[in-house]
């Protein structure tokens, strides 16, 4: 089966400037998670949803960061405006009801100078 | 403290047993997690264990699991070169199945 899709791959972007990555998740898997993963740390949850609808965003900070879900597939995760502290990997990950495990994708790797 | 704590760096010898250590604070969790990222590349499950059993073991991986404690161990036996990467134990809870993650372990294997 396809893994979970995330594009761009990398990105590069100033400081108060906007960026948004999207993600594909594994068909058929009802749950897609949103980690940020700051360079020499392990990965935080920042928003999870349950089809199109959201679970748990309490780590969103919603100030700056949206993300949507709306057919309750390909998910986009968008800041703006961006800070130097955004710097991080953006990992998308599903998973399934049925299933105990949990897929990564590959990450988009942010960069605000 | 942290929800999930490690270590931050193992170094061993090719060929020698390698172990890593994660304590977590939650008991509810249900299943445990062993993850493995390599440099720029996401994370790639190694195996699990669900929070009744004790212990698992999966060719060259063995994880065990001391619930009183709240300790979860990785031993990796006959350690390569290839096993050179940063390991990341996690935790499901039980409401939201969420995954906690601890903030890695680097594990260094000198030939």
């Amino acid at each position: 089966e396809a893994g979970v899709a995330q594009s761009p791959r990398y990105k590069i972007i100033e400081k108060r400037q906007s960026v948004a990555f999207w993600c594909n998740p594994i068909s058929g898997h009802a749950t897609l998670y949103w980690y940020q993963q700051i360079l020499g740390q392990g990965p935080k949850l920042l928003i999870q949803f349950q089809n199109n609808g959201v679970v748990d965003d309490s780590q969103l900070p919603k100030d700056r960061f949206s993300a949507e879900r709306l057919k309750g597939v390909d998910s986009t995760l968008k800041i703006q405006p961006a800070k130097l502290e955004d710097s991080a990997v953006y990992l998308c990950a599903s998973s399934s009801s049925l299933e105990w495990g949990y897929t990564f994708g590959s990450g988009t790797r942010l960069t605000v100078v | 403290g942290e929800d999930v704590e490690q270590s931050l760096f193992l170094s061993v010898r090719e060929g020698d047993s390698s172990v890593i250590n994660c304590t977590y604070t939650d008991s509810s969790s249900t299943y445990l997690y062993w993850y493995k990222q390599e440099p720029g590349a996401g994370l790639q499950l190694l195996t699990y264990i669900f929070s009744n059993m004790d212990m698992k073991q999966d060719q060259r991986l063995t994880v065990l699991l001391n619930k009183k404690d709240k300790h979860l161990s990785l031993r990796i036996a006959d350690t390569q070169t290839g096993d050179s990467a940063i390991y990341f134990c996690a935790r499901r809870n039980n409401a939201g199945n969420m995954l906690t993650f601890g903030g890695g372990t680097r594990l260094m294997v000198k030939p």
